[in-house]
């Protein structure tokens, strides 16, 4: 295992529903990270947390609202999505921002908009 | 516009076969070349990065070999086996004098490897 956590592994949900997505690391990591998997496309960054801080947002729907209570926990709360945000949606940590410092993913939250 | 291009979009091997896979990228401020593999039901790991300070780095039996005038990156997998079977991304980011966020990743779109026993 990567000591990076998702709940829950699946989620079908309506258009009108209100979920959450959540992500722990149990790396002593700082930074952690969204994306978004779709088949045939490359990896989307969504958001990006360090020190709990929010320093990136990559023009994602409103839709889409995410939350980091502190450095080991990060949640994705998703309210009235369309069915092409039907994805698989990982979690990343890595110590700090910086370009070599690794990615580790967890093993991602498979969703189902209907 | 996508900025990694990566090559082929699947790839079957034969068991004790090399596999190759293939990237291209076309912003020059990209300084670090991670590869990531990727199994059904789990995220990506990272494999194995180069810098472009060097043209080839080896791992065991994976090996990139980079051309920096070209552009250009590869993964070879060497002597594959069926565990080898999965989900390849290819990735880029800038480096750390080139301002910006230098740990955004930019990935290819992946390569589905299968390596039949």
């Amino acid at each position: 295992e990567t000591g990076v956590t998702q709940t829950p592994r699946h989620l079908v949900m309506g258009m009108t529903n209100k979920k959450s997505l959540k992500c722990e690391q149990h790396l002593g990591h700082n930074a952690m990270y969204w994306y978004k998997q779709s088949a045939k496309k490359p990896l989307e960054l969504m958001f990006v947390y360090n020190f709990k801080e929010q320093t990136e947002n990559n023009s994602v729907p409103s839709r889409f609202s995410p939350e980091c209570p502190n450095s080991s926990h990060l949640f994705l709360h998703l309210h009235t999505l369309q069915p092409e945000d039907s994805a698989l949606y990982l979690c990343a940590s890595s110590l700090g921002l910086y370009i070599y410092n690794e990615q580790f993913f967890g093993p991602g939250t498979r969703l189902t908009v209907l | 516009q996508q900025q990694v291009k990566q090559s082929p979009q699947s790839l079957i091997v034969q068991k004790g076969g090399i596999s190759i896979i293939n990237c291209a990228y076309e912003n020059t401020a990209f300084d670090y070349f991670p590869w990531y593999q990727q199994f059904p039901g789990k995220g990506p790991a990272l494999l194995i990065a180069i810098r472009p300070d060097v043209s080839e780095k080896k791992e065991g039996r994976f090996t990139i070999s980079f051309n920096k005038s070209a552009k250009q990156f590869s993964l070879h997998i060497m002597d594959s086996q069926p565990g080898d079977s999965a989900t390849y991304f290819c990735a880029a980011s800038k480096g750390p004098n080139s301002g910006g966020s230098n740990y955004k990743l930019t990935f290819g779109k992946g390569t589905l490897l299968t390596v039949n026993p």
